[in-house]
């Protein structure tokens, strides 16, 4: 089946311009996941969503940074007023939700590489 | 708060070697559990292995197994026969219910 999609797979923006990432996760998966990577980084945690609510946004770096999600599926992340140091690249996972003592890998999409220039 | 150390930024070994890479976290949990992922070049997160923290059988995926002490709260993940192909950026991960935290990730060269 298709896995985890996101586009644009690369974003050339000028300072100060707003963006939108999106993921497309894998279908019936309710968790998903938004991750930054810089440059030789590990996975920073931006925000988890399950369904369309965000219990957890404790990662977002700054109010510039907003996600939703809608129909429990597609999910948008929008940088308002980009700035140089949000250049990286944004992952997008899905799971199913855990339950119990069971729980679920994420699925990883490509990602976005988001150039700020 | 858990936490998720990978204590080698960088390691390298030579093609058909083993190699282990460390991984230790903190958590008051007794339950969750633990995965292994491999970042190549194209960036596309791939799983490698899982285990669940409440067997004490080491998980084993072909040439990839894992050393998972509970006590110690380590889980490093070995790599035999290595292959150009294993050259990437490896992370180790925490999982308890939909929190999910990753280490800052091991970088392995493969030596031909």
């Amino acid at each position: 089946g298709a896995g985890v999609s996101q586009s644009p797979s690369n974003k050339v923006t000028e300072k100060g311009k707003d963006v939108e990432l999106r993921c497309d996760p894998i279908s019936g998966h309710t968790a998903l996941y938004w991750y930054r990577q810089s440059l030789g980084q590990g996975l920073e945690f931006l925000i988890y969503f399950q369904g369309n609510s965000a219990p957890d946004k404790s990662g977002l770096p700054s109010d510039r940074f907003s996600a939703e999600r809608t129909g429990g599926s597609v999910s948008t992340l929008t940088i308002q007023r980009t700035q140089q140091e949000d250049s990286a690249v944004y992952l997008c996972a899905s799971s199913r939700r855990a339950v119990g003592v069971t729980t679920y890998e994420q699925y990883f999409g490509p990602g976005t590489r988001l150039t700020v220039t | 708060a858990q936490t998720v150390t990978q204590s080698q930024p960088e390691m390298s070994v030579q093609e058909a070697e083993t190699v282990t890479l460390s991984c230790t976290y903190d958590t008051s949990e007794s339950d969750y559990y633990l995965f292994w992922y491999k970042q190549p070049p194209s960036r596309q997160m791939i799983l490698v292995i899982r285990q669940e923290a409440y067997k004490q059988q080491n998980a084993t995926e072909n040439r990839f197994s894992v050393n998972f002490q509970k006590a110690a709260k380590s889980f490093s993940l070995k790599i035999s026969d290595s292959q150009l192909g294993d050259a990437a950026m490896y992370f180790c991960a925490y999982r308890r219910d939909d929190k999910i935290i990753f280490g800052k990730g091991t970088r392995l060269h493969i030596l031909p």
